[in-house]
């Protein structure tokens, strides 16, 4: 069964400040991997997601994650951080190829803080 | 906004008490996934619906159940409800390969 890890439950960091949060995954068969956003009271937002190609993705505000094979790793990084990206992150894989039918497993998840 | 719309979105009940949770999936979407988020956990896949028949099954014992209308909405049914049946209740709606997630129904079984 695959597996995600999020070393880090809690990132606190100054606001423009660099940020990375790690993500370890196992699985034995291709991996289809994502970053999940959700902000307080609200429900996951999907972030991006690796399938297949460039190993480094790009969201729109700014994150971007990059598909380590080697390493088993889907770290999410963002040069400069805002207040608004204060939010629980979580590392998710699709068991069972990438599809309507698949099934989501989620990391326990990284809460971001930004401080002024 | 994704679409997905549940009801209802804060719940209290009681130990032992039956409880139903409504999901309205995005116009199309013939595939519904509900999961449970504990505090301070991910969230854990329950089950799947799929042209109204069940798709897939986590490791959640049969007092979770589940229905999905010609419609393609959904409801998750938990009967016989435990102290641990605490948490956020998220359900997603996909067509062929994103999952699109509602705002989640807060349980709080008291």
């Amino acid at each position: 069964a695959q597996s995600v890890t999020q070393l880090d439950s809690q990132v606190p960091v100054f606001e423009e400040a660099p940020v990375e949060l790690r993500c370890n995954y196992s699985s034995s068969v291709s991996v289809y991997l994502f970053w999940y956003v959700q902000y307080p009271n609200q429900g996951l937002q999907l972030l991006l997601k690796y399938l297949s190609g460039s190993t480094l993705v790009e969201s729109i505000n700014g994150f971007e994650a990059e598909f380590n094979k080697s390493q088993t790793s889907f770290h999410l990084r963002k040069p400069s951080v805002h207040i608004s990206d204060t939010a629980e992150y979580f590392c998710a894989v699709s068991e069972g190829g990438y599809s309507s039918a698949s099934k989501i497993i989620f990391g326990s998840g990284t809460r971001l803080s930004i401080r002024p | 906004e994704t679409g997905v719309t549940q009801s209802p979105t804060h719940l209290i009940k009681t130990r032992g008490q039956q409880v139903t949770l409504r999901c309205s999936s995005q116009s199309g979407h013939n595939t519904v996934s509900w999961y449970q988020q504990a505090l301070g956990q991910g969230p854990q896949f329950i089950f799947q619906y799929y042209r109204e028949e069940e798709n897939g099954r986590g490791n959640f014992p049969p007092r979770f159940s589940g229905l999905q209308f010609p419609n393609y909405s959904s409801e998750l049914n938990v009967n016989a409800l435990e102290l641990d049946d605490s948490a956020l209740y998220l359900c997603a709606s996909s067509l062929e390969s994103e999952q699109y997630f509602g705002p989640g129904t807060r349980l709080t079984v008291t």
